[in-house]
């Protein structure tokens, strides 16, 4: 199975700031990855595709990127609403995988 | 709008079985890849599995932890999903998501229920 590492598992940053959430697999997975936030009590949403696709809706403060084996999250100016989980998910072979989850709090 | 509604979680004992459904409603359901996603409490997402349409096998794969104890299957004639859980663990007791994609071409959960809680306990 694929191995999706994700860093940090948790971060604190202030409204405005810039943050970078990273993911790494265990062996190549072309662009076949996906970012998700998920709120309290809530089902994840998806913000992006294809590793750099922005899901339809989402804000373009959001933006993904990479390939291969590391992939990156990037939330510009960020905002009150930003504040939840955030995890990749691999789907490049069976069976998918998740991220760990990176906790992101108001610092 | 597209809308998965699950049922049939609840308290079981470790060794017991449980059935979940996913009732769709919304989209075309018979052309539709349908996933389960579960998250024990305060943990993350893990993939459990997927089933393909009836047009294309009706395959499924499923994660390590519930291979051989987990079925998926689906009935499109009602536009539900199960997932048969059995010789349920501890380990085991999570919210249950029914999930499914955006449309055509898409590989991953787009749209997701509200989930179904299994708590397995003696």
């Amino acid at each position: 199975d694929i191995q999706m590492t994700q860093s940090p598992s948790s971060l604190s940053a202030s409204v405005g700031d810039r943050v970078t959430i990273t993911c790494r697999a265990s062996q190549g997975i072309r662009n076949d990855l996906g970012w998700y936030q998920q709120k309290p009590g809530k089902a994840p949403k998806r913000l992006i595709y294809a590793a750099s696709s922005l899901q339809s809706g989402v804000p373009s403060r959001f933006s993904g990127s990479g390939s291969g084996t590391e992939f990156t999250l990037t939330i510009n100016s960020l905002q009150p609403e930003d504040f939840a989980t955030y995890y990749c998910l691999q789907h490049n072979s069976y069976p998918y995988t998740f991220g760990q989850g990176t906790k992101l709090e108001i610092k | 709008e597209v809308q998965l509604v699950e049922s049939g979680g609840g308290l079981v004992k470790p060794g017991g079985s449980l059935r979940l459904s996913c009732a769709a409603s919304g989209f075309t359901f018979n052309i539709a890849w349908m996933t389960w996603v579960r998250q024990a409490p305060g943990k993350g997402l893990e993939w459990v599995g997927r089933i393909t349409t009836n047009t294309d096998g009706g395959t499924t794969d499923y994660a390590a932890p519930v291979k051989g104890r987990f079925t998926i299957s689906r009935d499109d004639s009602k536009n539900t999903v199960y997932l048969q859980m059995n010789s349920l663990k501890t380990e085991d007791t999570a919210v249950y998501y029914c999930t499914t994609v955006s449309g055509y071409g898409d590989l991953i959960p787009y749209h997701w229920g509200q989930g179904t809680l299994v708590t397995v306990s003696s």
